[in-house]
């Protein structure tokens, strides 16, 4: 059984689209998490979710929104969307919240590229 | 802000080989070091942590060297394999009111030469 998975693996889209990526974990964790992954493999933490509620919002244009409806899903919708958008989308969850992030568990991402 | 900074970007190393990969941080809040590796297609895997009141942890062929006063950490992998070929990235966790946030490095290109 997949850990952590996350669909759709691939997304080709028009500029201006809104789309969605969907995740959902099934080791019981508490924490979920999206990062972005940019053509020169640099991670970056978008967004984090603690048992439904957000504890980290990076810096990221609004047009993002992610939504957690339970503790073990974590989606993400972009509206319009743009050029730069296309990136490698990474969920990832942790046991909790708590100090130290022992191990964060990845997806397998979903490459995003907008056309 | 990029407050771990890592290097070098790619490596190439015959089968057996030591790739020694470096990190160095400013933010003295760090306290956990964590290794991630990605192959291609999958997302990173958690390889090896340190806590900095150590200065050296290994796990297999995979070893940790850490020197808190020069603020740097590095990964060395003894008698590397093909198989080892990867990106790799370093990574801070620092303690906030919301939680722990993990900042990662720049990651590093692994080729390991048969």
């Amino acid at each position: 059984d997949t850990a952590v998975s996350q669909t759709p693996k691939y997304l080709v889209t028009q500029m201006g689209n809104d789309k969605s990526i969907k995740c959902e974990q099934n080791l019981g964790h508490d924490t979920m998490y999206w990062y972005k992954q940019d053509s020169k493999k640099f991670l970056k933490i978008m967004f984090s979710y603690n048992n439904k509620e957000l504890i980290i919002n990076e810096t990221v244009p609004n047009r993002f929104s992610p939504k957690s409806p339970d503790k073990a899903h974590l989606n993400l919708h972009i509206n319009s969307l743009e050029l730069g958008d296309s990136a490698v989308y990474f969920c990832a969850s942790s046991q909790d919240r708590g100090y130290p992030i022992e191990k964060l568990f990845f997806g397998s991402g979903t490459q995003l590229s907008v056309l | 802000q990029q407050q771990v900074k890592q290097s070098p970007q790619s490596l190439i190393v015959q089968k057996g080989g030591i790739p020694i990969i470096n990190c160095a941080y400013e933010n003295t809040a760090f306290d956990y070091f964590p290794w991630y590796q990605q192959f291609p297609g999958k997302g990173p895997a958690l390889l090896i942590a340190i806590r900095p009141d150590v200065s050296e942890k290994k796990e297999g062929r995979f070893t940790i060297s850490f020197n808190k006063s020069a603020k740097q950490f590095s990964l060395h992998i003894m008698d590397s394999q093909p198989g080892d070929s990867a990106t790799y990235f370093c990574a801070a966790s620092i303690r906030e009111t919301s939680g722990s946030r993990l900042t990662f490095g720049e990651g590093t290109q692994l080729t390991v030469n048969p």
